[in-house]
């Protein structure tokens, strides 16, 4: 139990193009979904936590008008990245939760490159 | 803000021995996660620590929290090809959800 997919697994883009990043959960109610950049061979960073129906909480240093996060319903969420540049190019993983004790699932990531 | 070092950065094991990872808090841990990571790939969850001195095993994987609840570690015995991977501490935040990761360290096993 507790899958979360993301969709697409990879995209390509260029510059100066808007790219949408899914992030469902399978089998569980996400409360809460949150949204990680990764660098390579860098650990995780947390972009926003977004809850059902609300607006998302960006993590300072993060654009929020150039990362949208809708998170429209308990098992969907989605980012999507404005006008990319090619320092937007990274790994991004989702995770959702569904409260206490707040396990975090992840998502396989996806891999966006800006050309 | 909680900063979480990991220790050692890289590990180079042959397969069979034991190893240990280290993940030490800047602050009390309210929970602590252990996840593993491939390459280009999402988290697997391994274990969730939350009370001082708690020890936790999985298979050939045993993750302890200590008394000060400021240090985690991860042992795995008898390591084997499937171990590799990039493995992730993480430490809950009191009142809310977010995680915040290690800087991660990376596993290779040898023949």
């Amino acid at each position: 139990g507790a899958v979360v997919s993301q969709h697409p697994s990879r995209v390509i883009c260029k510059s100066g193009t808007s790219v949408k990043i899914e992030c469902r959960s399978l089998d569980f109610q996400a409360t809460t979904m949150f949204w990680y950049r990764q660098f390579p061979k860098q650990s995780l960073m947390l972009m926003a936590t977004s809850n059902e129906g609300s607006k998302a909480t960006y993590e300072q240093g993060v654009e929020k008008d150039k990362f949208l996060i809708n998170h429209a319903s308990l098992t969907l969420s989605t980012l999507t990245v404005t006008s990319a540049h090619p320092e937007d190019s990274s790994f991004y993983i989702c995770s959702g939760s569904e409260g206490a004790p707040y396990e975090q699932y992840f998502g396989p990531g996806t891999r966006l490159t800006v050309t | 803000s909680q900063e979480l070092e990991q220790s050692p950065q890289s590990l180079i094991v042959q397969e069979g021995k034991n190893l240990t990872i280290n993940c030490t808090s800047s602050k009390t841990l309210y929970g602590l996660y252990w996840y593993k990571q491939k390459y280009g790939e999402g988290l697997i969850f391994l274990m969730m620590l939350q009370k001082g001195g708690e020890e936790k095993s999985h298979e050939k994987i045993t993750a302890k929290l200590d008394e000060k609840k400021q240090q985690s570690s991860l042992h795995i015995t008898a390591s084997q090809p499937s171990h590799a991977g990039i493995y992730l501490c993480g430490a809950g935040n009191l009142g809310n959800e977010k995680l915040t990761f290690g800087t991660g360290t990376r596993l290779t096993i040898i023949p």
